[in-house]
């Protein structure tokens, strides 16, 4: 158990449709970050929060949003779903966001991930 | 364009022998790599890390080795036992807490 919760497990729903996935991090992690796996597929970086604010941006679509909340925890939001948005989504938490002390302690970078949303688009 | 790259899909070793995963990237800023294990139905969990400062960083029965000038890295497992059977990732970044890119990933499969 990584101390990590997401919220659905499983999800199903319509084109068109919008959900919400919601992620709980570690105690005192500050950094939330969210992935899509689609089949056969890599992890793919959607967008990472830390400490409330957006720290940084890889490929999330402009139907995709997140926050991340004063409790920490994070939500991401997918609306006008697509077939092709049915994927497992992760959550993962991690104690820093920003540069750190390079090489001193690389553990201190390390993610923590959920045990993931699998979204259905039908 | 994948900047992470691990070119095997799969790899079947035979128990008690070495599993060697291997990685390739091509940013040249990447200089924090991971690597994540992933069983079915569960999130990835951390292996093990290595900075762009050393070549070699060992963990129990896991040793990851960085070539930098190749931008190559690979992961060894010493004995490889049934229970590492699952999917790994590979995974990079420019800074600490950035944006990590992760590879396609090499299912290991470890034979009794």
């Amino acid at each position: 158990d990584s101390g990590v919760t997401q919220t659905p497990k499983h999800l199903i729903t319509a084109t068109g449709q919008r959900v919400t996935l919601r992620c709980s991090p570690r105690s005192g992690d500050l950094s939330v970050y969210w992935y899509q796996q689609s089949l056969d597929q890599g992890l793919q970086f959607l967008i990472q929060y830390y400490n409330g604010e957006e720290r940084a941006k890889g490929n999330i679509l402009e139907r995709f949003s997140a926050q991340q909340f004063p409790d920490l925890h994070s939500e991401l939001n997918l609306s006008s779903l697509e077939l092709g948005d049915s994927a497992l989504y992760f959550c993962a938490s991690s104690v820093v966001g920003v540069s750190g002390d390079r090489g001193q302690n690389p553990r201190y970078n390390e993610q923590f991930f959920g045990p993931g949303t699998r979204l259905t688009v039908l | 364009d994948q900047q992470v790259k691990q070119n095997s899909p799969s790899l079947s070793v035979q128990e008690g022998r070495i599993s060697i995963l291997n990685c390739d990237y091509t940013n040249s800023m990447f200089d924090y790599f991971l690597w994540y294990k992933k069983y079915p139905a569960e999130g990835p969990t951390f292996l093990i890390s290595i900075s762009s400062i050393k070549d070699k960083n060992e963990d129990g029965r896991f040793t990851v080795f960085l070539n930098k000038s190749a931008k190559h890295l690979s992961l060894h497992i010493v004995p490889s036992q049934p229970g590492d059977s699952a999917v790994y990732f590979c995974a990079a970044s420019e800074a600490y807490g950035q944006n990590f890119v992760f590879g396609p990933g090499t299912r290991l499969s470890v034979l009794p």
